[in-house]
């Protein structure tokens, strides 16, 4: 069956250090992947996009990198702050292109 | 700035009330969707558009329907509300995926059926 993974529902880390998180999925073939950021009793909002062809992205001091064998993509937070502390999501086109599915959401807190 | 529009925050119905969730987005996108989202369980799609008139069931769409008269505005209905509909429910847009756009939500209706 089809499924999406993160890798623990919630990561406490220390302000400065990097966070990483973790997406797998099985039985999904997707063109590209994104990642989210939630913040409690709020929509999500959309960070960033990585597509099968490429092999990282970067965005100020956000990096995803999407390795289509393993079928993962990892999510770095480097020089966290605590107004990072938010869960985030990954989500990837169904097969048939139509639908966004959304993994569970790690919650991260970046402690002072 | 685009725009996701949610009419209502905050939603108290009785059971087997009629409910109304409004949704409108001001950016010309073809693809509408409407999630619930529960504690351990994630975001699930109830309906999506693809287009005005056009609907598709999601992962759970029993106990709900939807409509889509115009582009910009897709509403979620719940024919009578039970308790187990009580949940976040966040309406989302984007262009279409296979070019891989992005998908754009609205700030949640939080709605308790008592």
């Amino acid at each position: 069956s089809q499924k999406i993974e993160q890798n623990s529902e919630a990561l406490n880390i220390q302000e400065g250090k990097t966070a990483t998180l973790t997406c797998n999925y099985t039985n999904y073939s997707p063109a590209y992947l994104q990642w989210y950021r939630q913040d409690p009793g709020r929509g999500p909002v959309f960070l960033l996009l990585i597509r099968e062809n490429e092999k990282e992205k970067r965005k100020e001091r956000l990096k995803v990198t999407f390795d289509t064998t393993l079928k993962q993509s990892l999510f770095h937070i480097t020089a966290s702050q605590p107004a990072d502390s938010a869960t985030y999501l990954c989500a990837l086109a169904d097969n048939y292109g139509q639908n966004f599915v959304f993994g569970p959401g790690t919650r991260l807190s970046v402690l002072p | 700035d685009v725009k996701v529009t949610q009419s209502s925050r905050y939603l108290v119905k009785r059971t087997g009330e009629k409910v109304f969730l409004e949704c409108v987005q001001d950016m010309d996108h073809e693809n509408m969707f409407w999630y619930r989202q529960d504690p351990g369980l994630g975001l699930r799609l109830i309906y999506f558009s693809y287009d005005v008139k056009m609907k598709e069931k999601g992962d759970i769409p029993e106990g709900y329907s939807v409509s889509r008269e115009k582009k910009e505005r897709f509403s979620l209905i719940l024919e009578s509300a039970s308790t187990n509909q009580t949940s976040m429910y966040l309406c989302a847009s984007s262009l279409e995926q296979l070019s891989g756009n992005t998908i754009y939500f609205g700030e949640g209706s939080w709605l308790t059926v008592v």
